[in-house]
């Protein structure tokens, strides 16, 4: 465990249902992000949160919705997805500033579009 | 945010060391330079950063030039356990310098 959780680990997803991905983390970190890690693609950076309040949204379509109620916990809520969208969706947490040990990164959800 | 070029496949044999190249060459004066690795269906792991010294810890030592232009991330003795997606980032160290990247070098640790 790298002291950040994703849940599910796995999930498939009908083009017309409504699922929500979870990420937490208890290592103190004030920054949470979410990366979407197409087959055979780099990791793309999809947001960012520091401090609970979005930073940056790396022009994703409405269709992924993320919530940060905390600094702790960081949610990617999917509607009506397409194939496409199928991939391997990673949660990461930083502290804001002077980040001497880079991120830390859950082991993802892999997910599928049907 | 500087870019970074890494060959896209390597191979080494086990127990012998893996030295994995990258160019940075327009790294900027304040950006780090990080490495990460993936194994297959995980998340990224991070290995070692450093600024302009070079760096050691339990997992691998940095050796970054003198103009910054260029490292190198060695594995001393690689293991099978190693075979992974290697990538080498630069990045600022204040908030909103982010981690983006690249294809990075897919080792192949062979026995």
């Amino acid at each position: 465990e790298t002291g950040v959780t994703q849940t599910p680990r796995h999930l498939v997803m009908g083009m017309t249902n409504k699922k929500s991905l979870k990420c937490e983390q208890h290592l103190g970190h004030n920054a949470m992000y979410w990366y979407k890690q197409s087959a055979k693609k780099p990791l793309e950076l999809m947001f960012v949160y520091n401090f609970k309040e979005q930073t940056e949204n790396n022009s994703v379509p409405s269709r992924f919705s993320p919530e940060c109620p905390n600094s702790s916990h960081l949610f990617l809520h999917l509607h009506t997805l397409q194939p496409e969208d199928s991939a391997l969706y990673l949660c990461a947490s930083s502290q804001v500033q002077g980040s001497n040990y880079g991120y830390t990164f859950g082991s993802g959800t892999r997910l599928t579009v049907v | 945010d500087a870019k970074t070029t890494q060959p896209p496949s390597m191979d080494c044999a086990e127990g012998r060391a893996a030295n994995l190249p990258c160019n940075h060459s327009t790294i900027s004066g304040n950006e780090y330079v990080y490495w990460y690795r993936q194994i297959h269906s995980q998340g990224p792991q991070y290995i070692i950063h450093g600024l302009k010294n070079n760096e050691t810890n339990e997992m691998a030592s940095l050796i970054i030039t003198e103009d910054r232009k260029s490292s190198t991330l060695i594995l001393p003795h690689a293991t099978l356990r190693d075979t992974a997606v290697y990538y080498c980032i630069v990045s600022g160290p204040n908030a909103g310098n982010m981690l983006t990247f690249g294809g990075g070098t897919r080792l192949m640790v062979k026995p």
